[in-house]
C-alpha cells in the first residue's frame, strides 16, 4: 500500500522562476492538502484540495497556487520564487476533508532558491 | 494564531530515560495530534487525542491533554537513541480540517 508520493526530492531554483512540485495521494484518499515548513519551524497550512477544488486556504500570497487532479493527485505552483520561498514542502492526504481515518504525510520536496 | 507552541525547544538525555515535552494552544480544539519528523523529512503521525480525553497510551508513549489550560504532554518512556527527532504538536478546530503545528521540540537521545 504506497504511502504519499512526492517529487522531486530537492530542487534548486533561481528568484523569479516558477517551480511545480507534485504529490500523489495514499490509496483510497481523495483530498490533499500542502504545507510549507521553514528551516527550524513547524509546517505551516498553504491549501487543501478536495474534489478538484481549493478548500480551505492558508495566509499565502496568490503567487502560491494549486491543482488537483480527477485521480486525486495534485500540483503546487510557486510563482516569481523569492529567497524566503525555500522550505521544505509536505503534502498530506486524508480521505475526506474531515481526515476521517487520519493523514498521510509524504516525505516533502526541498527547495532551495537562490 | 491558533498555533501551538512546544517546550522546551530542545531536549537532550541519555538512553534509557524519559523524555517529556509540552505544547500549549490558544483556542478550542477538536483533538491535538503529536508528530514525529527525523532530520527535516516528513511527518510521522504518533499519537491523536480527542478534546474529551484526558490520556492516552501507544506503546512507549503517553499523551494527557487539559483543555482548561490549554496544554498538552508527550512522555516517551524508556527513550532509544532511535527516538532522536523532532517532536511536533498538531491541532485541529471543529469543522476545520487543516493543521495547526507549534514550532517543535527537538529531542536528541545519547546512547
Amino acid at each position: 500500500d504506497a504511502g504519499v508520493t512526492q517529487s522531486p526530492t530537492h530542487l534548486i531554483k533561481t528568484r523569479g522562476q516558477q517551480v511545480t512540485l507534485r504529490c500523489s495521494p495514499k490509496s483510497g484518499h481523495d483530498t490533499v492538502s500542502w504545507y510549507q515548513q521553514a528551516l527550524g519551524q513547524g509546517p505551516q497550512f498553504i491549501f487543501q484540495y478536495y474534489e478538484e477544488e481549493e478548500r480551505q486556504r492558508g495566509n499565502f500570497p496568490d503567487r502560491f497556487s494549486g491543482h488537483q487532479y480527477p485521480n486525486y493527485s495534485s500540483e503546487l505552483n510557486v510563482n516569481a520564487l523569492l529567497l524566503g520561498d525555500s522550505a521544505l514542502y509536505l503534502c498530506a492526504s486524508s480521505f475526506r476533508q474531515g481526515g476521517a481515518g487520519g493523514y498521510t504525510f509524504g516525505s516533502g520536496t526541498r527547495l532551495t532558491v537562490v | 494564531s491558533q498555533q501551538g507552541e512546544e517546550d522546551p525547544q530542545a531536549l537532550s538525555i541519555q538512553e534509557g530515560e524519559n523524555a517529556t515535552m509540552n505544547c500549549s494552544y490558544k483556542t478550542s480544539i477538536n483533538n491535538l495530534q503529536w508528530y514525529r519528523q527525523n532530520s527535516g523529512r516528513g511527518l510521522v503521525h504518533l499519537i491523536l487525542i480527542r478534546s474529551n480525553e484526558r490520556e492516552k497510551h501507544s506503546g512507549r508513549l503517553r499523551v494527557t491533554l487539559d483543555t482548561s489550560k490549554k496544554s498538552s504532554s508527550l512522555l516517551i518512556t524508556a527513550s532509544r537513541a532511535a527516538d532522536t527527532a523532532s517532536y511536533f504538536c498538531a491541532t485541529t478546530e471543529y469543522n476545520f480540517n487543516k493543521f495547526y503545528f507549534g514550532s517543535g521540540t527537538k529531542l536528541n537521545v545519547k546512547p
